[in-house]
C-alpha cells in the first residue's frame, strides 16, 4: 500500500498562517482528508475531497492539491489550533493516514 | 445530532479476545458505513478497516486479516470490532468512526491494555 509523508512538526506564531504538507504518490488520484487531533481527545475532520470544509469548522482552515502534494493552510493562527494533524486517503484497498504533523503557537 | 458512542475501557491478558461495541444515534445507520481506527501510546492513527452496515461487507487492514472481525446489529444501530490473540503491541485507542472513504464524526475512543 502507499504512504502518506507529514513533516513531524511546524511551529508558528499567533495571527501567522501555517502549512502543513502531506505527500504521497497516489494524491493526484485520490482525494485527501484532514483530521485536527487535541490531547486525550478523538480526531476531527476538518477538510474533506481535499479543500471542502465541513460545517461548523471554522473559515481560517484550508485545503489545497497540487500534484503529489495536498496543503492543510491555517489562517491566522490561534492558540486554540495548537494539535496534531493528520492527512488521510483512501482507495479501494483501503485507507492510510499521515505519520501526523503537531502544530505548535508560540 | 450525529453520535457515536463507544463501549468503556479493557484490560485483557495476552492470547485474550476483547469485542469493543459503538452505538450509533442521529442518522440512518444503514446509511454509512462504519470504520475502525486505532492509536497506540503517543503514536499515530492506524486503519483498521471498515464494515458497510447496509449489507456487511466489510474490508479489513491486511495486516489485521484473519485477526479480526467488524460485524454491525441494526436492529440496535451498533457496530462491533473484535480483536483475537492480543498481544502487547495492541495496547492502543481504539476509535469508530462513520463513514468508508473519510471519517465524520469519531466515537470518544475505547482503550485496551494488554497486560499480564
Amino acid at each position: 500500500s502507499y504512504e502518506l509523508t507529514q513533516p513531524p512538526s511546524v511551529s508558528v506564531s499567533p495571527g501567522q498562517t501555517a502549512r502543513i504538507t502531506c505527500s504521497g504518490d497516489a494524491l493526484p488520484k485520490q482525494y485527501a482528508y484532514w483530521y485536527q487531533q487535541k490531547p486525550g481527545q478523538a480526531p476531527v475532520l476538518v477538510i474533506y475531497k481535499d479543500s471542502e470544509r465541513p460545517s461548523g469548522i471554522p473559515e481560517r482552515f484550508s485545503g489545497s492539491s497540487s500534484g503529489t502534494t495536498v496543503t492543510l493552510t491555517i489562517s491566522g493562527v490561534q492558540a486554540e489550533d495548537e494539535a496534531d494533524y493528520y492527512c488521510q486517503s483512501a482507495d479501494s484497498s483501503g485507507t492510510v493516514f499521515g505519520g501526523g504533523t503537531k502544530l505548535t503557537v508560540l | 445530532q450525529v453520535q457515536l458512542v463507544q463501549s468503556g475501557a479493557e484490560v485483557k491478558k495476552p492470547g485474550a479476545s476483547v469485542k469493543v461495541s459503538c452505538k450509533a444515534s442521529g442518522y440512518t445507520f444503514t446509511s454509512y458505513g462504519i470504520s475502525w481506527v486505532r492509536q497506540a501510546p503517543g503514536q499515530g492513527l492506524e486503519w483498521m478497516g471498515w464494515i458497510s452496515a447496509y449489507n456487511g461487507n466489510t474490508n479489513y487492514a491486511q495486516k489485521l486479516q484473519g485477526r479480526v472481525t467488524m460485524t454491525t446489529d441494526t436492529s440496535t444501530s451498533t457496530a462491533y470490532m473484535e480483536l483475537r490473540s492480543l498481544r502487547s503491541d495492541d495496547t492502543a485507542v481504539y476509535y469508530c468512526a462513520r463513514g468508508g472513504r473519510w471519517f465524520d464524526p469519531w466515537g470518544q475512543g475505547t482503550l485496551v491494555t494488554v497486560s499480564s
